[in-house]
């Protein structure tokens, strides 16, 4: 049972423009979501992230939106860069007070920037 | 920023061996630690939870028999995956939370032949 999806799993952007990546969890006890990058071969790394009593967080470029009552989450970048290109994990975790909560990650989606 | 430092980044090894994978925290104490695995293009699995100075935690349908987790310093979690199979060749990622998030290793891919 996945409870963290992402239905994409690829998606080709032209440089300057936004990339949406879309995310969606049924587990309701979700209460942290955490966006993370990853290249090949390498480990995941941290990009931004929400707690679930917000909707919305910005950093810089990229900025997270989550809709609770929908339980959809999505990682807007903009401007995109070719430098984006990369696997996107979308996590989510019970619980974010603790320090031993794990995360339950989505399956990525590829995100391509073309110059 | 935290740092965790993952060693080997490459290991091939022969049927029937063992191997062991390192995960040290470099700037900060790590508690508990978390080993993830990842099979081409699929998600992270987490496979166990460890937790220093006790016992791990194995999530449902992994052998803690087989890979077997020690956690004897706040700074250091290993990984030891006992007579590997080619089933076994995967890529395996720790993890430690620290004050800003999760911080990954940088996965270790072993193959096993």
């Amino acid at each position: 049972d996945q409870q963290v999806k992402q239905n994409s799993p690829s998606l080709s952007v032209q440089e300057g423009r936004i990339s949406i990546l879309n995310c969606d969890y049924t587990n309701s006890m979700f209460d942290y979501f955490l966006w993370y990058k990853k290249y090949p071969a390498e480990g995941p790394t941290f990009l931004i992230s929400i707690s679930s009593i917000k909707d919305k967080n910005e950093d810089g470029r990229f900025t997270v939106f989550l809709n609770k009552s929908a339980k959809h989450l999505s990682l807007h970048i903009v401007p995109s860069q070719p430098g984006d290109s990369a696997v996107y994990f979308c996590a989510a975790s019970a619980g974010s007070g603790g320090s031993n909560y794990k995360l339950t990650f989505g399956k990525g989606t590829l995100l391509t920037v073309n110059p | 920023g935290a740092v965790v430092s993952q060693h080997p980044s490459r290991v091939i090894c022969k049927s029937g061996t063992s191997v062991k994978i390192e995960c040290r925290s470099l700037d900060f104490q790590a508690t508990t630690m978390f080993w993830y695995r990842q099979f081409p293009k699929q998600s992270l699995m987490l496979m166990a939870t460890s937790n220093e100075g006790s016992k791990a935690t194995y999530e449902q349908g992994v052998e803690k028999d087989k890979f077997l987790i020690n956690h004897a310093s706040l700074t250091l979690s290993t990984l030891t995956v006992t007579s590997a199979h080619p089933e076994d060749s995967s890529f395996y990622i720790c993890s430690a939370r620290d004050r800003g998030g999760y911080t990954f290793g940088s996965g270790t891919r072993l193959t096993v032949v």
